[in-house]
């Protein structure tokens, strides 16, 4: 059974740091590439970053870049998001997601873990 | 405001249909491939449409999804009380490496 398990989140203020993890169990974690999307409060879903299935490559969407680092532990099957000088619009609902390969869709995804940046 | 353009409501009563609309440009849906995703507040996001109108395994044939142009559709029949969530349009922009998502259509059943 393919499982996704997010963690890490939490209320911080405004300039802070955090690091989120995913826990992978039950997929070829190593095979897939894998991304962060985010929920924010009374909004809909926004894509993140992606690592390519060996950490090759990272890509972030715009208003996290520079800010945001995506890394993998094949070895261990976790993803992680490391997300430093954290904003107040950066609070939401953040899931890890497996992407399927060629055809670019999430077939698996986590419940999330809430982050809260306070000002 | 997203690229992909879906309206933000939909309803209907148990057993009828709905249709969810995702309008969109050349540069997206009109070449690539959409998805859809319904996402009940506290649960997972789940896959309910890859590649235009294909489903995952274990999604109920109530759902269906179609494309034509520039716009795809993601119709539910059948309404069950547990379709009540937010389904969202997707496609992949290469210039991004990542996906757009459409705004969402928040389905509720009366």
């Amino acid at each position: 059974q393919v499982r996704l398990v997010e963690s890490g989140g939490g209320v911080v203020q405004t300039g802070s740091s955090l690091r989120l993890s995913c826990d992978a169990s039950g997929l070829m974690f190593n095979a897939y590439a894998m991304h962060w999307v985010r929920r924010p409060p009374g909004k809909g879903l926004q894509w993140v970053a992606v690592i390519w299935y060996d950490g090759s490559h990272q890509y972030y969407a715009d208003s996290v870049k520079g800010r945001f680092t995506i890394s993998r532990d094949n070895s261990n099957s976790v993803l992680y998001l490391d997300m430093n000088t954290l904003r107040p619009e950066d609070t939401a609902v953040y899931f890890c997601a497996r992407d399927r390969g060629n055809s670019h869709y999430f077939d698996h995804w986590g419940r999330g873990t809430l982050v809260t940046v306070a000002s | 405001q997203s690229v992909l353009v879906q309206t933000p409501s939909a309803s209907g009563t148990p057993g009828q249909s709905v249709n969810i609309s995702c309008s969109g440009s050349s540069a997206n849906i009109g070449s690539q491939t959409v998805n859809w995703y319904q996402q009940v507040p506290g649960m997972a996001p789940k896959l309910l449409i890859f590649g235009d109108d294909h489903r995952p395994s274990g999604v109920p044939d109530r759902f269906s999804g179609s494309k034509s142009g520039t716009s795809a559709s993601l119709a539910i029949s059948g309404l069950r009380s547990d379709d009540e969530a937010e389904y969202y349009c997707a496609v992949w922009d290469d210039s991004l490496n990542g996906p757009l998502f459409g705004g969402g259509t928040k389905v509720t059943v009366l």
